[in-house]
């Protein structure tokens, strides 16, 4: 079974510029997350979606990022336009169902993004 | 919300020593407990989680279990090598409405010298 993948592993960008980042999840997999390590700190959550609806955006930063599921299939993360503090590594992780007592997300290898 | 204190790095061994990394939580109820791994150049791998208090997560010769008592789930090994150099973070979820989304620590870095 393939894992969740993600696309480009890495991506260099000056201040200003677009980036869009693709994960593609477990297939059957309802819900897709979006996590971010900035500078060497945590890894915070940015959102949530299942299927193609967003459960939860809540850690989104600010409205210069802008996430989508269409089909409910695979999902893109566009950063406009990225910022200095917008370096650090994506991960995006899917699970076939809610975290319960059982339930575990699992990661892809993350986009390491650097803005310039 | 649930929240993760993890041992901060970077924790630097001799190959086959004894490794202890701190993890303790502040949750409500009692959620899954998670140790990731993320090796250099690599993404984040689950290494062992612990469903329920008492629960002994193991993986590759790493332990962890869920100390409902001191709120803690500390990480293990007996004997490190050099290959298990990497970063290492406790995460939990928090459960709220229809997103467990995972909190986690802030990673502790480990480095494993022959």
């Amino acid at each position: 079974e393939a894992g969740v993948t993600q696309f480009p592993s890495h991506s260099v960008i000056e201040k200003g510029q677009t980036v869009t980042l693709r994960c593609d999840p477990i297939s059957g997999h309802d819900n897709l997350y979006w996590y971010r390590r900035v500078m060497g700190k945590e890894i915070k959550f940015l959102l949530h979606f299942v299927k193609e609806s967003k459960q939860d955006e809540s850690g989104m930063p600010n409205n210069r990022f802008l996430a989508e599921r269409t089909g409910g299939t695979y999902s893109t993360l566009k950063v406009q336009p990225a910022e200095l503090e917008d370096s650090g590594v994506y991960f995006c992780a899917s699970s076939q169902e809610v975290l319960g007592a059982a339930g575990t997300q699992y990661f892809g290898p993350g986009t390491r993004l650097l803005v310039l | 919300g649930n929240s993760v204190t993890q041992m901060e790095g970077p924790v630097t061994l001799s190959e086959e020593a004894f490794l202890t990394i701190n993890c303790t939580y502040t949750a409500t109820g009692y959620p899954s407990l998670f140790w990731y791994v993320q090796y250099p150049g690599e993404g984040l791998q689950l290494l062992l989680k612990a469903t329920k208090a008492d629960d002994k997560g193991s993986n590759k010769g790493f332990e962890a279990t869920y100390r409902k008592e001191t709120t803690s789930f500390h990480l293990e090994k007996g004997s490190v090598q050099v290959s298990d150099s990497a970063v290492y973070f406790c995460a939990l979820p928090n459960y709220g409405g229809a997103t467990n989304k995972l909190i986690f620590g802030t990673g502790t870095l480990l480095a494993v010298q022959p």
